[in-house]
């Protein structure tokens, strides 16, 4: 079975600095995708980025880049020069290949920039 | 851009009412889903279809059922709503790819209330 966690149940970050938020998975699958979604006050979830098991790079878009380490099963979501709106719940998600198309979800982040 | 549209941010049903939940994608993809998502719990799968007239049983499937007539549209049903599914559920698709880099695109959820 897949799990995610996200061991931060929220983060303040002052505006303009950098944060970094926690992920680790456990899935038996060497073929997988990693996600990460943005969940504003107003509900909707929305795609930031994602990450391959079998890519080589760290993923990058935008502000937002992936520091991937396989062998500790991590996949932290790193936010550069963060900015009052960055404001929200952050999940991690894993789809595994043998998984079919289902996403397993972390708990979430609650993260709150700071004026 | 994909679209996904739930028919109702807010709902309020009372006990025993049979809920429909609507939700309708314009990306002509294959996979849709539901989820609830509670404090706390993170993101619970409640039932996925890969097709139309397909269904599948999420993490959490007692008390609701599905259907998908069309392609485009995916309806949760809460047969006889309880209080205890007070929620919000999110709607979402993705491509059926054969591989694990198709994001799940979301609705903006509908916060349904059972009195």
């Amino acid at each position: 079975a897949q799990k995610i966690t996200q061991t931060q149940p929220g983060m303040f970050v002052q505006e303009k600095e950098a944060v970094t938020l926690d992920c680790t998975y456990d899935t038996s699958d060497p073929s997988y995708g990693l996600f990460w979604y943005k969940q504003p006050s107003s509900g909707e979830m929305i795609f930031l980025i994602y990450q391959g098991s079998y890519d080589q790079q760290n993923a990058t878009e935008g502000r937002y880049s992936l520091n991937f380490q396989k062998a500790r099963k991590s996949a932290n979501l790193v936010i550069s020069a963060s900015q009052l709106g960055d404001s929200a719940m952050y999940f991690c998600a894993m789809r595994p290949n043998n998984a079919g198309n289902m996403l397993t979800f972390g708990g979430g982040t609650r993260l709150m920039v700071k004026p | 851009d994909v679209k996904v549209t739930q028919s109702s941010r807010y709902l309020v049903k009372r006990t025993g009412e049979k809920v429909f939940l609507e939700c309708v994608q314009d990306m002509d993809h294959e996979n849709m889903f539901w989820y609830r998502q509670d404090p706390g719990l993170g993101l619970r799968l409640i039932y996925f279809s890969y097709d139309v007239k397909m269904k599948e049983k999420g993490d959490i499937p007692e008390g609701y059922s599905v259907s998908r007539e069309k392609k485009e549209r995916f309806s949760l049903i809460l047969e006889s709503a309880s209080t205890n599914q007070t929620s919000m559920y999110l709607c979402a698709s993705s491509l059926n790819s054969g591989g694990v880099n198709q994001p799940q695109h979301f609705g903006d959820g509908t916060r349904l209330s059972i009195l």
